[in-house]
Protein backbone atom coordinates (compact mmCIF):
# COMPACT_ATOMS: atom_id res chain seq x y z
CA UNK A 1 0.00 0.00 0.00
CA UNK A 2 1.77 3.02 -1.06
CA UNK A 3 2.07 6.36 1.38
CA UNK A 4 2.18 9.77 0.69
CA UNK A 5 4.65 10.79 -1.80
CA UNK A 6 6.48 14.35 -2.86
CA UNK A 7 9.19 15.29 -5.22
CA UNK A 8 11.47 16.41 -5.72
CA UNK A 9 13.48 15.91 -1.92
CA UNK A 10 15.14 18.73 -1.83
CA UNK A 11 15.21 21.90 -3.73
CA UNK A 12 17.47 25.19 -4.04
CA UNK A 13 16.27 28.54 -5.65
CA UNK A 14 16.94 32.22 -6.12
CA UNK A 15 14.81 34.94 -5.00
CA UNK A 16 12.36 35.80 -7.41
CA UNK A 17 12.03 32.50 -8.99
CA UNK A 18 9.27 30.13 -9.41
CA UNK A 19 8.76 26.64 -7.74
CA UNK A 20 6.83 23.31 -8.26
CA UNK A 21 6.38 20.70 -5.75
CA UNK A 22 4.59 17.68 -6.68
CA UNK A 23 2.61 15.14 -3.98
CA UNK A 24 0.81 11.56 -4.58
CA UNK A 25 -2.06 11.02 -2.42
CA UNK A 26 -2.26 7.42 -0.12
CA UNK A 27 -4.29 4.74 -2.64
CA UNK A 28 -7.32 5.67 -2.04
CA UNK A 29 -7.22 9.15 -1.11
CA UNK A 30 -9.06 11.63 -2.93
CA UNK A 31 -7.99 14.59 -0.92
CA UNK A 32 -5.13 16.48 -0.70
CA UNK A 33 -3.67 19.14 2.34
CA UNK A 34 -0.27 20.99 1.47
CA UNK A 35 1.48 22.71 4.95
CA UNK A 36 4.25 24.95 5.35
CA UNK A 37 6.87 24.02 8.10
CA UNK A 38 9.30 27.07 9.06
CA UNK A 39 12.35 25.75 11.06
CA UNK A 40 11.37 25.18 14.79
CA UNK A 41 7.28 25.62 13.73
CA UNK A 42 4.98 23.65 13.68
CA UNK A 43 3.35 23.42 9.95
CA UNK A 44 0.86 26.07 9.03
CA UNK A 45 -1.77 25.23 6.32
CA UNK A 46 -1.61 26.25 2.77
CA UNK A 47 -4.56 25.18 0.80
CA UNK A 48 -6.52 21.68 0.63
CA UNK A 49 -8.04 20.33 -2.46
CA UNK A 50 -10.75 18.45 -3.17
CA UNK A 51 -12.55 17.13 -6.77
CA UNK A 52 -9.86 19.43 -8.50
CA UNK A 53 -10.92 22.39 -6.39
CA UNK A 54 -9.71 24.49 -3.59
CA UNK A 55 -12.13 24.08 -0.55
CA UNK A 56 -10.24 25.81 1.73
CA UNK A 57 -7.24 28.22 2.11
CA UNK A 58 -4.80 29.49 5.09
CA UNK A 59 -3.12 32.88 5.26
CA UNK A 60 -0.61 32.64 3.06
CA UNK A 61 -1.03 35.72 0.00
CA UNK A 62 -2.00 34.65 -3.76
CA UNK A 63 1.91 33.47 -4.47
CA UNK A 64 0.92 30.46 -3.42
CA UNK A 65 -1.00 28.12 -5.80
CA UNK A 66 -2.28 24.62 -6.56
CA UNK A 67 -4.04 22.37 -8.88
CA UNK A 68 -5.33 18.83 -8.73
CA UNK A 69 -5.40 16.23 -11.22
CA UNK A 70 -7.65 13.64 -12.09
CA UNK A 71 -5.92 11.14 -10.40
CA UNK A 72 -5.98 13.51 -6.97
CA UNK A 73 -1.50 14.03 -7.56
CA UNK A 74 -1.80 17.84 -6.75
CA UNK A 75 1.28 20.35 -7.05
CA UNK A 76 2.09 23.47 -5.30
CA UNK A 77 3.43 26.32 -7.09
CA UNK A 78 5.05 29.44 -5.84
CA UNK A 79 5.58 32.54 -7.80
CA UNK A 80 8.64 35.22 -6.69
CA UNK A 81 9.95 33.55 -3.89
CA UNK A 82 11.10 35.44 -0.96
CA UNK A 83 13.72 34.37 0.99
CA UNK A 84 11.30 33.41 3.96
CA UNK A 85 9.55 31.08 1.62
CA UNK A 86 12.37 28.48 2.68
CA UNK A 87 10.98 25.91 4.83
CA UNK A 88 9.67 22.03 4.51
CA UNK A 89 6.26 21.83 2.48
CA UNK A 90 4.55 18.74 3.63
CA UNK A 91 1.70 17.22 1.64
CA UNK A 92 -0.95 15.19 3.40
CA UNK A 93 -3.63 13.21 1.89
CA UNK A 94 -7.08 11.97 3.46
CA UNK A 95 -10.24 9.99 1.91
CA UNK A 96 -12.88 13.13 2.13
CA UNK A 97 -12.12 16.92 2.79
CA UNK A 98 -13.00 17.16 6.19
CA UNK A 99 -13.75 14.51 8.79
CA UNK A 100 -10.61 11.73 8.03
CA UNK A 101 -7.17 11.59 9.13
CA UNK A 102 -4.91 13.11 6.73
CA UNK A 103 -1.48 11.44 6.06
CA UNK A 104 1.57 12.83 5.37
CA UNK A 105 4.32 12.57 2.85
CA UNK A 106 8.27 13.07 3.57
CA UNK A 107 8.25 16.29 2.55
CA UNK A 108 10.44 18.63 0.30
CA UNK A 109 12.59 20.92 1.73
CA UNK A 110 12.93 23.85 -0.26
CA UNK A 111 15.85 26.70 0.73
CA UNK A 112 15.65 29.56 -1.47
CA UNK A 113 18.54 32.02 -1.63
CA UNK B 1 -5.00 33.80 20.58
CA UNK B 2 -3.16 30.27 20.40
CA UNK B 3 -5.19 27.24 19.23
CA UNK B 4 -2.73 24.67 20.36
CA UNK B 5 -0.35 25.30 22.89
CA UNK B 6 2.57 22.82 23.80
CA UNK B 7 4.32 24.15 26.86
CA UNK B 8 7.22 21.70 26.95
CA UNK B 9 9.82 22.49 24.14
CA UNK B 10 11.92 19.54 25.18
CA UNK B 11 11.60 16.29 27.14
CA UNK B 12 14.02 13.82 28.29
CA UNK B 13 12.93 10.20 29.11
CA UNK B 14 14.76 6.75 30.29
CA UNK B 15 14.34 3.84 28.15
CA UNK B 16 10.99 1.72 29.24
CA UNK B 17 9.78 4.51 31.61
CA UNK B 18 6.68 5.81 31.03
CA UNK B 19 6.85 9.95 29.12
CA UNK B 20 3.63 12.57 28.96
CA UNK B 21 3.55 15.33 26.32
CA UNK B 22 1.17 18.15 27.66
CA UNK B 23 -1.21 19.44 24.85
CA UNK B 24 -4.26 22.27 25.43
CA UNK B 25 -6.66 23.42 23.06
CA UNK B 26 -8.56 26.67 23.00
CA UNK B 27 -12.18 26.24 20.58
CA UNK B 28 -15.84 27.55 20.89
CA UNK B 29 -16.59 24.61 17.72
CA UNK B 30 -18.42 22.04 20.04
CA UNK B 31 -17.08 19.61 17.14
CA UNK B 32 -13.32 19.22 16.94
CA UNK B 33 -10.88 16.41 16.98
CA UNK B 34 -7.45 16.13 17.82
CA UNK B 35 -4.43 14.43 16.61
CA UNK B 36 -0.78 13.50 17.43
CA UNK B 37 1.78 13.25 14.80
CA UNK B 38 5.51 12.13 15.64
CA UNK B 39 8.20 14.20 13.20
CA UNK B 40 11.58 12.21 13.27
CA UNK B 41 14.68 14.20 12.16
CA UNK B 42 14.09 12.72 8.17
CA UNK B 43 10.73 15.75 8.51
CA UNK B 44 8.04 13.14 7.87
CA UNK B 45 5.21 13.55 9.70
CA UNK B 46 3.54 10.19 11.43
CA UNK B 47 0.22 9.84 12.47
CA UNK B 48 -0.17 8.42 16.00
CA UNK B 49 -3.39 8.96 17.23
CA UNK B 50 -7.05 10.57 17.10
CA UNK B 51 -9.82 11.64 19.66
CA UNK B 52 -13.17 13.20 18.79
CA UNK B 53 -14.71 15.69 21.02
CA UNK B 54 -17.53 13.31 21.20
CA UNK B 55 -15.59 10.35 21.99
CA UNK B 56 -16.45 8.93 25.79
CA UNK B 57 -13.30 6.97 25.82
CA UNK B 58 -9.27 8.02 25.96
CA UNK B 59 -7.75 6.97 22.63
CA UNK B 60 -5.36 4.03 22.76
CA UNK B 61 -3.28 3.02 19.83
CA UNK B 62 -0.55 0.25 21.01
CA UNK B 63 1.64 2.12 23.33
CA UNK B 64 0.01 5.27 22.73
CA UNK B 65 -2.70 6.66 24.81
CA UNK B 66 -4.58 10.01 24.57
CA UNK B 67 -5.63 11.50 28.05
CA UNK B 68 -8.38 13.54 27.27
CA UNK B 69 -9.73 16.21 29.91
CA UNK B 70 -12.56 18.00 27.71
CA UNK B 71 -13.27 20.50 30.87
CA UNK B 72 -9.79 21.40 30.93
CA UNK B 73 -9.36 21.43 27.27
CA UNK B 74 -5.88 19.45 27.45
CA UNK B 75 -5.08 16.20 25.11
CA UNK B 76 -2.29 15.00 26.55
CA UNK B 77 -0.48 12.38 24.89
CA UNK B 78 0.98 9.46 26.86
CA UNK B 79 3.51 7.14 25.78
CA UNK B 80 4.45 3.89 27.76
CA UNK B 81 7.53 1.62 27.90
CA UNK B 82 9.95 4.26 26.10
CA UNK B 83 12.35 3.38 23.47
CA UNK B 84 15.25 4.72 21.54
CA UNK B 85 13.02 5.03 18.21
CA UNK B 86 10.60 7.12 20.31
CA UNK B 87 13.37 10.30 20.20
CA UNK B 88 11.53 12.66 17.68
CA UNK B 89 9.47 15.96 17.69
CA UNK B 90 5.76 15.51 18.45
CA UNK B 91 2.94 17.55 17.31
CA UNK B 92 -1.00 18.19 18.65
CA UNK B 93 -3.24 18.94 16.13
CA UNK B 94 -6.82 19.66 16.22
CA UNK B 95 -9.33 20.17 13.64
CA UNK B 96 -12.44 21.99 13.88
CA UNK B 97 -15.56 21.15 12.13
CA UNK B 98 -16.54 24.85 11.16
CA UNK B 99 -12.96 25.23 10.03
CA UNK B 100 -13.22 22.55 7.46
CA UNK B 101 -9.94 20.14 7.00
CA UNK B 102 -7.73 22.75 8.35
CA UNK B 103 -5.07 21.29 10.80
CA UNK B 104 -4.09 23.53 13.31
CA UNK B 105 -0.64 22.48 15.06
CA UNK B 106 0.88 23.12 18.44
CA UNK B 107 4.81 24.43 18.30
CA UNK B 108 6.27 20.85 19.45
CA UNK B 109 8.13 18.81 22.06
CA UNK B 110 11.20 17.28 21.33
CA UNK B 111 11.37 13.79 23.22
CA UNK B 112 15.10 12.54 23.62
CA UNK B 113 15.07 8.65 24.92
CA UNK B 114 18.23 7.99 27.10
CA UNK B 115 19.10 4.21 26.88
Amino acid sequence: DAGVTQSPTHLIKTRGQQVTLRCSPKSGHDTVSWYQQALGQGPQFIFQYYEEEERQRGNFPDRFSGHQFPNYSSELNVNALLLGDSALYLCASSLGAVQETQYFGPGTRLLVL
Amino acid sequence: AQKITQTQPGMFVQEKEAVTLDCTYDTSDPSYGLFWYKQPSSGEMIFLIYQGSYDQQNATEGRYSLNFQKARKSANLVISASQLGDSAMYFCAMRERNQGGKLIFGQGTELSVKP
